[in-house]
């Protein structure tokens, strides 16, 4: 199985920060990784596909890139809405694995 | 809208089973893989298998092989997922999520993009 690592897995920042999370896959998986958010007691909501594709709604202050191993998602400036946990999936192979979380709190 | 709407939150003793259902609107059922996820409490997302609604096809995670199947009736556009000989390890927030696809429809992009509101399964004797 493909193993995705994200770092870090908390981040303290403030209204208006730029916040940056990666993902490490153990493997090459190509573009093949999406980003999603989640808040509290509610389901995953895609932001990103295809590494850095924007999926449609999704404000543009999100961005993602990379490809093989290494992928970065960046919040260009933080907003009070955007206090959630963030996962990266990869679908380069079954089964499609997630990062463990990275948790974006208020500082 | 288009919606993944789920069954509601079950409590089961160990050694039973849970089945779990899934009804899609606002889109044409037999176009999109239909996957499932499940969280644990405090966890995080581990994906647990899906299934081609227009075949009914399926794959599941090797670790779920033996006690997870999934189908679905097609006449009422819903999914389903039932796992066997619970223990409290299954105890977890169980999704249902839409395979994305890109523009033109017709190849996957890899992920979910539509999700259903989450079916509490707890596992406790």
């Amino acid at each position: 199985d493909i193993q995705m690592t994200q770092s870090p897995s908390s981040v303290s920042a403030s209204v208006g920060d730029r916040v940056t999370i990666t993902c490490r896959a153990s493997q090459s998986i190509s573009t093949w990784l999406a980003w999603y958010q989640q808040k509290p007691g509610k389901a995953p909501d895609l932001l990103i596909y295809s590494s850095f594709g924007l999926q449609n709604g999704v404000p543009s202050r999100f961005s993602g890139s990379g490809s093989g191993t290494d992928f970065t998602l960046t919040i260009s400036s933080l907003q009070p809405e955007d206090f959630a946990t963030y996962y990266c999936q990869q679908s380069k192979s079954f089964p499609w694995t997630f990062g463990q979380g990275t948790k974006v709190e208020m500082k | 809208q288009v919606q993944l709407v789920q069954s509601g939150a079950e409590v089961k003793k160990p050694g039973a089973s849970v089945k779990v259902s899934c009804k899609a609107s606002g889109y044409t059922f037999t176009g999109y893989f239909i996957h499932w996820v499940r969280q644990a409490p405090g966890q995080g997302l581990e994906w647990l298998g899906r299934i081609n609604p227009s075949t009914g096809g399926t794959s599941y995670a090797r670790h779920f092989e033996d006690r997870f199947t999934m189908t679905r009736d097609k006449s009422i556009s819903t999914s389903y997922m039932e796992l066997s000989r619970l223990t409290s390890d299954d105890t977890a927030v169980y999704y249902c999520a839409r395979n994305r696809y890109d523009g033109s429809g017709s190849t996957s992009v890899g992920c979910f993009d539509i999700w259903g509101q989450g079916t509490m399964v707890a596992v406790s004797s």
